[in-house]
């Protein structure tokens, strides 16, 4: 079946480092969502990205879709404590049922 | 524009006996699935309702069941509940039109405990 591998799992930072985090996969997918979740929380969306080499911004947020369809980044500049959390990538295919395929997650700690 | 919401946000159950958890999906979406997400896992997939009937489903067993009520609104049922069945059960709502699916948006989740 379809899976995403990303990575790192785990990322340990000080305030103001810049992090980046990928998704890569065996699967093409036609969309590439980037979610956040916080302890008791569901997933908040971060990024959505719909174009193959498509490159989107949300305030310190940057993601972009691989040419291949297969992979995706994150990137946050200038780390704040409130970017601490659990970041998932999610790939979707547009056929049947249109599921989200989740990554394992990466958890950002942050040392002020 | 009111979000995603689930019910109840906690519950414990007895291993064996059956659950029922309610999502009501955001305002002007016509989707409804249903995501299982282990302690330390990501969510997955366990099945989504579209018009109210299933548009497919993940690798669930049977006892996993839903349903779609015409406000869009839908329940997830699980019956002879086991103790792996213990996780947080996610609600998300999206809007399905011919050129894809768009503002998959979720809810806080029900975190159930088996024992």
């Amino acid at each position: 079946g379809q899976q995403l591998n990303q990575s790192p799992q785990s990322m340990f930072i000080q305030e103001g480092e810049d992090v980046s985090m990928n998704c890569t996969s065996s699967s093409i997918f036609n969309t590439w969502l980037w979610y956040k979740q916080d302890p008791g929380e569901g997933p908040v969306l971060l990024i959505a990205l719909y174009k193959a080499g498509e490159l989107t911004s949300n305030g310190r947020l940057t993601a972009q879709f691989g040419i291949t369809r297969k992979d995706s980044f994150l990137n946050i500049s200038a780390s704040i404590p409130s970017d601490v959390g659990i970041y998932f990538c999610a790939g979707q295919v547009l056929q049947g049922a249109q599921k989200l395929v989740f990554g394992q997650g990466t958890r950002l700690t942050i040392n002020p | 524009e009111t979000g995603v919401t689930q019910s109840p946000t906690h519950l414990i159950k007895t291993r064996g006996q059956q659950v029922t958890l309610r999502c009501s999906s955001q305002s002007g979406h016509n989707t409804v699935s249903w995501y299982q997400q282990a302690l330390g896992q990501g969510p997955q997939f366990i099945f989504q309702y579209y018009r109210e009937e299933e548009n497919g489903r993940g690798n669930f067993p049977p006892r996993f069941s839903g349903l779609q009520f015409p406000n869009y609104s839908s329940e997830l049922n699980v019956n002879a509940l086991e103790l792996d069945d213990s996780a947080l059960y996610l609600c998300a709502s999206s809007l399905v039109l011919p050129g894809g699916s768009y503002g998959y948006t979720f809810g806080s989740g029900t975190r159930l405990t088996v024992v």
